[in-house]
């Protein structure tokens, strides 16, 4: 089945920097990539996604970018503010199922 | 709109003993999940329904859990018998249309097994 890795499981930015989280996934099959962020105590929520036959896609101030090729998306937050921390977990799945498997998250820490 | 509500928010039982979480989805959204989230690692699907249907239950540990969807809206997940390994965070989400679509996250249960 597939299997998701994320990196840096922690980061920590100064305010106004740029965090980049990074995940590979193993099934060339899978070409649906969200990425969720959980507020403590929270659900995850949905804040961007991308589909396989897209390379980026922006959304103020949050992007992300896929290398099918390599097998492995990025998410990049420019301008961070201390609202950004949370952890930050990346997902794959594919269209023949719903089984979508997440990373292990990344806790991202922004400091004012 | 209302988000997805879960219950009990927090349970704290002994091994052995059961437990239930309850879970109402989104009005109108079809597709229900339940995810297991142990400390410090990324959700696990426990098992996917589609209106009162199971889509998919392969990584559900059947011997000791069971769900159910009533009349295709609330849903419930039982563990019986809890075991050590079984403390985590019990997120119920929803989806308005099956694939891919965006999914809606409660706020999640939490047990805690002694």
């Amino acid at each position: 089945g597939e299997n998701v890795e994320q990196h840096p499981s922690t980061l920590s930015v100064q305010e106004g920097d740029s965090a980049v989280i990074k995940c590979t996934y193993s099934d060339s099959a899978s070409n649906y990539f969200p990425w969720y962020k959980q507020e403590l105590g929270k659900g995850p929520q949905l804040i961007i996604d991308i589909r396989s036959n897209v390379g980026e896609k922006k959304d103020q101030r949050i992007a992300v970018t896929l290398n099918k090729t390599a097998k492995h998306f990025s998410l990049h937050i420019t301008e961070t503010q201390p609202e950004d921390s949370a952890v930050y977990f990346c997902a794959a799945s594919k269209a023949d199922n719903n089984d979508m498997r997440f990373g292990a998250g990344t806790r991202l820490t922004v400091k004012p | 709109e209302a988000g997805v509500a879960q219950s009990p928010r927090y349970k704290i039982i002994e091994k052995r003993q059961s437990v239930a979480f309850w879970c109402n989805p989104i009005s109108g959204h079809a597709t229900l999940y339940w995810y297991q989230q142990i400390l410090g690692q990324g959700p696990k699907l426990l098992i996917q329904f589609q209106n009162n249907g199971v889509v998919d239950d392969s990584q559900l540990p059947k011997d000791r859990f069971s769900a159910e969807r009533l009349k295709g809206v609330d849903s419930t997940l039982k563990i019986q018998p809890a075991k050590l390994e079984d403390s985590a965070v019990y997120l119920c989400a929803s989806s308005l249309i099956w694939e891919h679509g965006e999914l809606f996250f409660g706020e999640g249960s939490r047990l805690t097994v002694l």
